[in-house]
């Protein structure tokens, strides 16, 4: 069984379009999480979630919008997609802020 | 600005031999720090986490924190083929302990030779 599964797991579509990310974790954790990792491999987080509640809200452009309706899962909406927006979107999830994070297979989005 | 720094490399390692992992962090608070595998293409892959001072060995893995000095390694033995990949250092955000924000490092790309 998949711990922690994305869909979709690759997103080609062009500039100006609205698309989704949805995760799901069955590890039974409260804290679930966005990054992203750039073209150079740099992995930066986006949101955090706890138990449903939004604890970390980095600089992120407005139009990324991330949603939780349970503990269990996180979506990422995002408006407009922009050409820089293009990379890989991963999903993590941890018991509380200090448990180590697990990571689901990412999606790919490319934007043309 | 909270940095993680790690050398990129590639660091190149013949087969068997000892693989020394190395990564520096500025905020003196952190308390909790990770080691992430992470396959070109794939996912990060969780190796081993650490939050006290001196070694903790997991198979052929040791993961070593000096917070005085504010440095935390990760040593691989016996080094495979499959173990070549790219190694991220992951360190918690000082007051982070509720949010779990990590901060990564920018990895370093590990080449084990047969």
């Amino acid at each position: 069984d998949t711990a922690v599964s994305q869909t979709p797991k690759y997103l080609v579509t062009q500039m100006g379009n609205d698309k989704s990310i949805k995760c799901e974790q069955n590890l039974g954790h409260d804290t679930m999480y966005w990054y992203k990792q750039d073209s150079k491999k740099f992995l930066k987080i986006m949101f955090s979630y706890n138990n449903k509640e939004l604890i970390i809200n980095e600089t992120v452009p407005n139009r990324f919008s991330p949603k939780s309706p349970d503990k269990a899962h996180l979506n990422l909406h995002i408006n407009s997609l922009e050409l820089g927006d293009s990379a890989v979107y991963f999903c993590a999830s941890s018991q509380s802020g200090r448990g180590p994070q697990h990571f689901g297979d990412g999606t790919r989005l490319s934007i043309l | 600005q909270k940095e993680v720094e790690q050398n990129s490399g590639p660091l190149s390692v013949p087969e068997g031999a000892i693989a020394s992992l190395n990564c520096t962090y500025s905020d003196r608070g952190s308390q909790s720090f990770f080691w992430y595998r992470q396959y070109s293409g794939k996912s990060p892959e969780l190796i081993m986490f650490i939050y006290s001072n001196g070694d903790k060995e997991d198979g052929r893995f040791t993961a070593q924190l000096n917070k005085a000095s504010q440095y935390v390694s990760l040593l691989i033995r016996d080094s495979q083929p499959s173990d070549s990949a790219t190694y991220l250092c992951a360190v918690n955000e000082k007051g982070s302990s509720n949010t779990g924000k990590l901060i990564f490092g920018q990895g370093t790309t590990l080449q084990v030779k047969p």
